[in-house]
């Protein structure tokens, strides 16, 4: 079985620009995770879904985060425009029913 | 809210000694999953355990043990005879548990393991 699946590994992109990160979660795992870990803050929770539907953004730090899961099997994590401290690993993880999260390799993002 | 805390920000032992990483946690809910996560140099997260809060029994699994204890809310991680493999980052978590679908989850700063030769 194929893990979930991120891409790009890793970004560079200067302030200001767009970055989508992107998410393929494992087949038939129906809730979906965006984290994001720092040195400051570590892991910490951006937004879920369930089923595709969105459950909870409230960690998601701005208006210029945008998450969607247009389908079971596709995510994205947008920001517009990113800044500096946007810097961090970003991480995927997807899990079925009373399963455990399984994580992505982690996107690492850096933006100058 | 939930939390949890791993105060021992980093340990350092020698290879074969034997070591224990602290979790405490703080929670509301009545029935919760703890779980532990490794994260080796090369940066994934990988699963270790989730355990039930209704099932307190301790669990090994070859050289790892796990002994969850309710009374001092702590879900402690025990690695025997550690080995170079093992220095990792180590994240105790908690989230909570529904009937359906599932929770986020809460993770401590993490114990980074150092295991020298």
């Amino acid at each position: 079985d194929a893990g979930v699946i991120q891409s790009p590994r890793h970004e560079v992109t200067e302030m200001g620009q767009e970055v989508t990160l992107r998410c393929k979660p494992i087949s038939g795992h129906n809730s979906l995770f965006w984290y994001r870990q720092t040195m400051m803050r570590g892991l910490e929770l951006l937004i879920y879904f369930n089923n595709n539907v969105p459950i909870d953004d409230s960690g998601m730090p701005e208006d210029r985060f945008s998450a969607k899961m247009p389908n079971a099997s596709f995510s994205t994590l947008k920001i517009q425009p990113s800044e500096p401290r946007d810097s961090a690993v970003y991480f995927c993880a997807s899990s079925p029913e009373e399963v455990p999260q399984y994580f992505g390799p982690g996107t690492r993002l850096t933006v100058t | 809210a939930q939390k949890v805390t791993q105060a021992q920000t980093e340990i350092s032992v020698v290879e074969k000694e034997d070591v224990t990483l602290d979790c405490v946690y703080e929670t509301r809910d009545t029935t919760y999953y703890l779980f532990w996560y490794k994260q080796p140099p090369s940066g994934e997260l990988v699963f270790l355990i989730r355990r039930n809060s209704f099932d307190e029994q301790n669990e090994i699994s070859g050289r790892y043990s796990w002994n969850f204890q309710k009374s001092t809310s702590s879900f402690n991680f025990t690695i025997t005879a550690s080995q170079v493999v093992d220095s990792a980052v180590y994240f105790c978590a908690l989230s909570e548990a529904l009937d359906s679908g599932n929770t986020p989850l809460v993770f401590g700063k993490g114990t980074r393991l150092s295991v020298i030769a």
